[in-house]
């Protein structure tokens, strides 16, 4: 079965970096595109990255672009969130998921908590 | 890359139908047909509930249908049960080939 597992996640002081990794199996993983979306503590879903199945294309959303990279590595099984000049507002449980063949995201994770504060 | 519209809170009674919308721009949901559903218990992660507008992945329960009128997806939940009280998200893909989610719904089963 498909299973996602993040980890990465913890405390940080603002301004400073973190990497998410998010190891995948139970499918091919090099077949598939990969997402990170997030969860701000009693918020919404946002969504932050999307990579392509080879890494070739990747596209952020404009809250986290130029600060955030995604990135993976398929003979790993592995994707990955490279955190930079973090703020209070990227506080949140941060997802790794799949990407369907239809535009949806059809396998999550079960999140990483990250903590940006003073 | 503003967030999809949902309505904060629907609720109804068990045996019930509710819709839940989910209103965008002709950037997005109006853009395409690959607006999708998720629903979420309190503590988990989602669950995938819809693809394409009106397709529903195996093992989700028929009472589940989605539709879509211009810029606006739609949700419906028929023959409304009690393990259907959780919150709800719509997403779909832009032209800009990034993904935005809705504001969430909260559903309740009174």
């Amino acid at each position: 079965q498909v299973q996602l597992v993040e980890s990465g996640g913890g405390v940080v002081l603002p301004g400073r970096s973190l990497r998410l990794s998010c190891a995948a199996s139970g499918f091919t993983f090099s077949s598939y595109g990969m997402h990170w979306v997030r969860q701000a503590p009693g918020k919404g879903l946002e969504w932050v990255a999307v990579i392509w199945n080879d890494g070739t294309n990747k596209y952020y959303a404009d809250s986290v672009k130029g600060r955030f990279t995604m990135s993976r590595d398929n003979s790993k099984n592995t994707l990955y969130l490279q955190m930079n000049s973090l703020r209070a507002e990227d506080t949140a449980v941060y997802y790794c998921a799949r990407a369907s063949y239809t535009y949806a995201v059809d396998y999550w994770g079960q999140g990483t908590l990250v903590t940006v504060s003073s | 890359q503003s967030a999809l519209t949902q309505p904060a809170s629907v609720s109804g009674s068990p045996g019930q139908s509710i819709t839940i919308s989910c209103t965008g721009t002709s950037s997005d949901v109006g853009a395409y047909n690959y607006a999708s559903w998720y629903q979420q218990h309190p503590g988990k992660a989602p669950k995938f509930l819809i693809y394409e507008v009106n397709n529903r992945p195996s093992g989700i329960p028929d009472r589940f249908s989605g539709s879509k009128s211009g810029n606006t997806a739609s949700l419906t939940i028929s023959g409304l049960q009690a393990e259907d009280e959780a919150d709800y998200y719509c997403s779909s893909y832009t032209i800009s080939s990034t993904y935005v989610f809705g504001t969430g719904t909260k559903v309740t089963v009174l």
